[in-house]
């Protein structure tokens, strides 16, 4: 099945700084969707990536797709502790299952 | 806003016994999932349920699991025989459709083998 590579592991910045996390596929990828776990709950889905090159963003957040499909990325703009969370790549198509990344586990310092 | 639930919030077994878990999907949606995430880590994938069957299933999802949908509603997943290793929280997750739609999360049940 397809598998999802995602760095870096954990990220500790100050608050208002800048955080990005990537996800990487040694395949090409139908689409990509993203998911927060907020420390102790569960996955909330964020944003799906469709096309290639696609950027969307929704208020600090900023999702891209590489233009071979086989990566992607999140960046957060001026991060704030609500930001806290493991921000979690995933991937599957057709019938396939949705097959996450490790996640990137953010912490903000105030 | 439509939810995925699951029951009970925290089990607590002793080694070698069975659980059930319950859940109850968006009830309009076709596809059903179960995962598995051990404290601190990824976010991993048990078994997909579609049309009644099971659609496909992990290395992880041996003869010791198995799913059901009982009635219209709900979907289980018992445990059987379980194991200290087996003491991580279950996610049952649910799709509209496969492909391109989000998965719905239900909150999680949090398996402690002793």
């Amino acid at each position: 099945g397809q598998q999802v590579m995602q760095i870096p592991q954990y990220q500790h910045v100050q608050e208002g700084e800048d955080f990005t996390t990537y996800c990487n596929s040694s395949t090409t990828l139908s689409n990509i969707q993203w998911y927060k776990q907020r420390p102790g709950g569960h996955p909330v889905f964020l944003i799906q990536l469709v096309k290639s090159g696609e950027v969307k963003k929704q208020k600090r957040l900023t999702f891209q797709f590489g233009e071979a499909k086989k990566n992607s990325s999140l960046h957060i703009t001026a991060t704030q502790t609500t930001d806290v969370g493991t921000y979690f790549c995933a991937v599957g198509s057709g019938n396939t299952p949705l097959v996450f990344g490790k996640g990137t586990r953010l912490s903000v310092i105030a | 806003e439509p939810e995925v639930t699951q029951t009970p919030s925290h089990q607590v077994t002793q080694m070698g016994q069975e659980v059930i878990l319950r859940c109850v999907p968006i009830s309009n949606h076709l596809y059903f999932y179960w995962y598995r995430q051990i404290l601190g880590q990824k976010v991993e994938f048990l078994v997909s349920f579609y049309n009644n069957e099971i659609s496909e299933k992990s290395e992880i999802f041996d003869d010791q699991f198995s799913v059901e949908r009982p009635d219209g509603s709900n979907f289980t997943l018992k445990i059987r025989s379980t194991k200290l290793e087996d003491s991580a929280m279950y996610f049952c997750a649910s799709r509209l459709r496969g492909g391109d739609t989000e998965a719905f999360f239900g909150q999680g049940t949090r398996l402690t083998v002793v």
